[in-house]
């Protein structure tokens, strides 16, 4: 199992938007519709934003957004603000009869 | 709603054993998987591996099998990860995250357990 690919790093004045991709292979992005997304602020743990690519957990604002086509999935943060500022993380089932998950390499989103 | 709570930042010496947990409350854990993250530091998130509850069945990410043991206690609802011999390469955060059995992804955090293995 290879880590999702993602860029370093995104970035956007506030309000602007933001996209980040995650690429993986049809073992896992473009095999399932399950991927999701984790926002992790410095010294704090993962925090779930997206989940089955598009759907947003109870209490995430609606400006986070999932889409996926092909092997790559992307999150969408719209309307930038300064506490967006943080590392993203992409997570896929890959079906494995091992772990049966994979994280994307990070990107951190920085508002400028 | 489910609260992760992890065990307290160790300090350890290389080739020593460690032990460390993650217990659940707001629900029955039966019917959840519990996975375990590595974060080394200044670095992504890795999936380490998954135990089920209900069975204490364990998938394990091939660059961890057989360095690391996942397991559980059903009856304090907690789960551990715990490693025979440790290596300074083994220093990282280690974070517990729960999910319930047909779910694909994970809803709840521990808030991680800093591991330190130091000479």
């Amino acid at each position: 199992q290879s880590a999702l690919t993602q860029p370093p790093s995104a970035s956007g004045s506030p309000g602007q938007s933001v996209t980040i991709s995650c690429t993986g292979t049809s073992s896992d992005v473009g095999g399932y519709n399950y991927v999701s997304w984790y926002q992790q602020h410095p010294g704090k743990a993962p925090k779930l934003m997206i989940y089955e690519v598009s759907k947003r957990p109870s209490g995430v604002p609606d400006r986070f957004s999932g889409s996926k086509s092909g092997n790559t999935a992307s999150l969408t943060v719209s309307g930038l603000q300064a506490e967006d500022e943080a590392d993203y993380y992409c997570s896929s089932y890959a079906g494995s009869n091992s772990c049966p998950y994979v994280f994307g390499t990070g990107t951190k989103v920085i508002v400028l | 709603e489910v609260q992760l709570v992890q065990s307290g930042a160790e300090v350890k010496q290389p080739g020593e054993s460690l032990k460390v947990s993650c217990q659940g409350s707001g629900d029955s854990f039966t019917n959840y998987w519990v996975g375990w993250v590595r974060q080394m530091p200044g670095k992504g998130l890795e999936w380490i591996g998954l135990i089920y509850f209900a069975d204490s069945g364990t998938r394990y990410s091939p660059s961890f099998q057989g360095h690391v043991t996942i397991s559980a206690d059903k009856s304090i609802s907690t789960a551990f990860l715990q490693w025979s011999s440790l290596r300074a390469s083994d220093t990282a955060m280690y974070y517990c995250a729960s999910t319930m059995n047909g779910k694909t992804y994970f809803d709840y955090w521990g808030q991680g357990t800093l591991v330190t293995v130091s000479s």
